[in-house]
């Protein structure tokens, strides 16, 4: 079935240094999207990025996250993780079927220290 | 702006209790969700529903019932709530499943 699947329960790292938390999938649909949630504490889930085509890189608020069909993967990267950064990131899989569902993952946490 | 509500925002039961959840989004989007978030598991699709009228079992729906009486209002029922349901619950609203979810503020639940 259709499934995600983020490594890192936690990440931790220090302001100023790059960040990556991993997202991998499986689906056996040819047609997707991509996202990454991301919620901070107290509030509701928002989005972060959205992405369907294949190698093109996306990018908001200073993150960004490319697409790679070829290995099944969705990373999202920052080049200099600030303060304000730290919450809980989703990953999310949907696909061109009858059901109209996304699939999480199970959340990476991060946490910027100074 | 999307705008998805939930009410109540926080709410007390009892275990054998009724609760009702209510979720009301003013966008006119076809798709709403029920998810609830525990640490460690992320967030689980509960229910879901593609308009007025119908309802989706997700992935969790033991314990839960849904309606979805209108195109803005969707509800979560806990007809027998237990201690386990002890969660906050999200409601999200889209258009498609290739569009981006919107979520309601979220509320916390827990039965006594």
């Amino acid at each position: 079935g259709d499934s995600v699947t983020q490594t890192e329960g936690l990440v931790t790292v220090t302001e100023g240094l790059p960040v990556k938390l991993n997202c991998t999938y499986q689906t056996t649909y040819l047609t997707i999207a991509f996202f990454w949630y991301v919620q901070y504490l107290n509030e509701a889930p928002q989005v972060l990025l959205k992405s369907s085509t294949d190698n093109k890189r996306t990018e908001h608020q200073g993150f960004h996250a490319t697409l790679h069909k070829s290995s099944s993967s969705f990373h999202l990267q920052k080049s200099s993780a600030q303060l304000s950064d730290s919450a809980l990131y989703y990953c999310a899989l949907s696909v061109r079927n009858s059901n109209n569902r996304i699939f999480f993952g199970d959340g990476t946490q991060l946490v910027v220290k100074p | 702006e999307a705008a998805v509500t939930q009410s109540p925002r926080n709410k007390v039961a009892v275990t054998g209790g009724k609760v009702t959840l209510s979720c009301n989004q003013t966008n006119n989007h076809n798709n709403m969700y029920w998810y609830r978030q525990d640490t460690g598991h992320g967030l689980r699709l509960i229910h879901y529903s593609y308009g007025a009228g119908s309802t989706e079992k997700g992935d969790i729906p033991d314990g839960y019932k849904a309606s979805r009486p209108s195109q803005e209002n969707f509800s979560l029922i806990l007809e027998l709530a237990t201690p386990s349901q002890t969660s906050v619950y999200f409601c999200a609203s889209g258009v498609g499943n290739q569009d981006t979810q919107y979520f309601g503020p979220g509320t916390r639940l827990l039965v006594l």
